[in-house]
């Protein structure tokens, strides 16, 4: 059974990077059928994409957040990340990380979510 | 890259049947057969329950099931039970491998 893992800083201040890792357990972040990615949602709102990644190292961003936006993967520790820069008020979320399957519309594990605030 | 429409909200008796909209553009919804849902209770990350318009994951009652015409998309939910209360969210391929989501819809199981 595939699981994901979040980590990093729970408080972040403002203007600085916000950086976190996900580890997957279970399976490989090697797999040729699965696409990696960020998702987040702020308190009370809904889901925004962030960014995807391939095993490879293909990257895909949501155009809203490119510009503040790197994701990375780090196929040797079975990890993936996400650095978010310039951070405000407003990137406060919580920040799921999840498989995408590759040729699907599924999203199918997600990982429990870790609350970014951003404060000084 | 604009949000889908969804309703932000529904509302149902047991046994009875609800649909949730959700509205794109051709460069999302209508452009594509990828659109998903994804049922999110509170405090826990969401959980697939339909895939490419109209699948079922494994272990997804049959009580759900998703269709699309033309930019909208469509999940129902038939026998609603008490367990079903909670947030719904739709998703859509954009083209150049990127996602969007809707705006959730909260169903309430009256």
């Amino acid at each position: 059974q595939l699981q994901l893992q979040e980590s990093g800083p729970g408080l972040v201040k403002p203007s600085e990077t916000l950086s976190l890792t996900c580890t997957v357990s279970g399976g490989s972040i090697n797999n040729r059928d699965s696409y990696w990615g960020w998702i987040r949602q702020s308190p009370g709102k809904g889901l925004e994409y962030i960014a995807n990644i391939y095993f490879r190292g293909s990257t895909w961003y949501n155009p809203s957040l490119k510009s503040r936006v790197n994701i990375s993967v780090d196929t040797s520790k079975n990890q993936f990340s996400l650095n978010l820069t310039t951070v405000t008020a407003a990137d406060a979320a919580v920040y799921y990380c999840a498989r995408q399957v590759g040729g699907s519309s599924q999203i199918d594990y997600w990982g429990q979510g870790t609350l970014v605030t951003v404060s000084s | 890259q604009s949000a889908l429409t969804q309703p932000a909200s529904v509302s149902g008796s047991p046994g009875q049947s609800i649909t949730i909209s959700c509205t794109g553009t051709s460069s999302d919804v209508g452009g594509y057969n990828y659109v998903s849902w994804y049922q999110q209770h509170p405090g826990k990350a969401p959980k697939l329950v339909i895939y490419d318009v109209s699948n079922r994951p494994s272990g997804v009652s049959n009580r759900f099931s998703g269709s699309k015409s033309g930019n909208t998309a469509s999940l129902t939910i038939t026998g609603l039970q008490a367990e079903d209360e909670a947030d719904y969210y739709c998703s859509s391929y954009t083209g150049s491998s990127t996602w969007v989501f809707g705006g959730g819809t909260k169903l309430a199981v009256l």
